[in-house]
């Protein structure tokens, strides 16, 4: 069965510093993969999804993931933190009709 | 546009009362269902999906169940809470989606349920 594992439960960056968030997934064959991002007391909201049709693939907010086959990965990277970027983070995998998500991780931005 | 209710948003139970989560779905049919559970530090467990009425996937347990009696209606229930159910219950939806792009879709997530069993 596919799975997702996020590195990191706490990520904490300075406001304009790089964002990196971990993911690694396990699947038999090629999978679709998505980060979702949640606010305190919300349901989730996509952020970008990984189809194949590139390997790098842009999101909402200037966040932007991708694929290495190599190295099984998925990580979830934004240039420049902003303070509203504090949130959990999502990584889900899905090959058909269910999808399965990480443990998440949840960014701090301090300013 | 396509919309996903559910309720209530918070609930306080005690052990061993029943339960009854709510979701519905609009602007769409057919769709697939999802419950999923958040307990604090244990990320998203998927609970159970339907692809259609009367059909339920259980990934979980346990003293949990769920039921679609309608194409745009999920339940989650319980008979009798554990202090262990507590937690935030996201219920979300996705297009249906057969062939090479199985698994391609994205969910939306209702708002969420938090229960507190005490």
């Amino acid at each position: 069965a596919q799975s997702v594992t996020q590195l990191g439960s706490h990520v904490s960056v300075s406001e304009g510093a790089l964002v990196l968030l971990r993911c690694n997934y396990s699947s038999s064959v090629p999978p679709y993969l998505f980060w979702y991002v949640q606010y305190p007391n919300q349901g989730l909201q996509l952020l970008l999804k990984y189809t194949s049709a590139a390997t790098l693939v842009k999101g909402i907010n200037g966040f932007e993931a991708e694929f290495k086959k190599s190295e099984t990965s998925f990580h979830l990277t934004k240039p420049s933190a902003h303070m509203s970027d504090a949130a959990e983070y999502f990584c889900a995998v899905s090959l058909g009709d269910d999808m399965r998500f990480g443990a998440g991780t949840r960014l701090t931005v301090k300013p | 546009s396509q919309t996903i209710h559910q309720w209530p948003a918070t609930l306080v139970q005690p052990v061993g009362s029943p339960l009854s989560l709510e979701c519905t779905v609009e602007g769409t049919s057919n769709p697939n269902l999802y419950w999923y559970r958040q307990a604090a530090g244990r990320g998203l467990q998927l609970l159970f999906y339907s692809v259609g009425i009367g059909q339920i996937s259980s990934e979980v347990p346990q003293n949990l169940s769920a039921s679609r009696p309608q194409d745009r209606q999920f339940i989650l229930s319980s008979k009798k809470l554990l202090l262990s159910d507590s937690g935030f219950y996201l219920c979300a939806w996705s297009e249906i989606n057969r062939g090479i792009t199985s698994g391609a879709n994205v969910l939306t997530f209702g708002a969420g349920s938090r229960l507190t069993v005490l």
